[in-house]
């Protein structure tokens, strides 16, 4: 069955630091993959999706995502962390089954 | 404005008294579905539905119905609430057209309590 693991539950980056949100799936086919952020009493808003073709992905607010198909991958970047990203972020994978499976979130502190 | 809208985005109410959540898009699209998150558990899908009328158990769908009798509503039936219903729930919706590979988009949620 597919999976989605998000190994760090928490992460502290101080301001201006660079971040890596780590996410491995488990799936036996091509995944659609999604990284969703979540601030504090609000919904789920898109950051970026892959399908195909280019395995480095853009986003929104400056991030960045690279499909790794041989570590079954797909991480999280951002070159330099404001303030405004602490949130909770989920990595989801979309099957053929009209499923979203999602991993278990992780939260992003930032410091001052 | 494009959006999912959730109604009532918190409710605290006691157990066996029957409660609907409901859904709405402005969308038009196809595809809903409801998810329920806790703590350490990410989000789990409770229920779906590809279209009017057609709707699908998600992984966790004990103690839940919904129905789709119109393409923008999407409502969830909790008919005896538990106290192991108490969680914060999403609905979402998008276009059914090329499957899951379109992402989703996401209501601002529901928290209930159940006492």
């Amino acid at each position: 069955a597919q999976s989605v693991t998000q190994p760090d539950i928490h992460i502290t980056v101080s301001e201006g630091a660079s971040l890596e949100l780590r996410c491995n799936y488990s799936y036996g086919a091509t995944p659609y993959l999604f990284w969703y952020v979540q601030s504090p009493g609000q919904g789920l808003q898109l950051l970026l999706k892959y399908f195909s073709g280019d395995t480095l992905v853009q986003g929104i607010k400056g991030f960045e995502a690279e499909f790794k198909r041989s570590q079954s991958s797909f991480n999280l970047r951002k070159p330099s962390v404001h303030w405004s990203d602490a949130a909770e972020y989920f990595c989801a994978v979309g099957t053929g089954f009209q499923k979203l499976v999602f991993g278990t979130g992780t939260r992003l502190l930032v410091s001052p | 404005e494009a959006q999912v809208t959730q109604n009532p985005r918190y409710l605290i109410t006691v157990t066996g008294k029957k409660l609907t959540v409901t859904c709405s898009q402005n969308m038009n699209h196809e595809y809903m579905s409801w998810y329920r998150q806790d703590p350490g558990l990410g989000l789990r899908q409770i229920y779906y539905s590809m279209n009017v009328e057609v709707t699908d158990k998600g992984d966790v769908p004990e103690g839940y119905k919904v129905s789709r009798k119109e393409k923008r509503n999407f409502p969830l039936i909790l008919e005896s609430p538990s106290p192991n219903q108490t969680s914060l729930y999403f609905c979402a919706s998008r276009p059914q057209g090329q499957g899951s590979n379109q992402p989703q988009h996401f209501g601002d949620g529901t928290r209930l309590s159940i006492l």
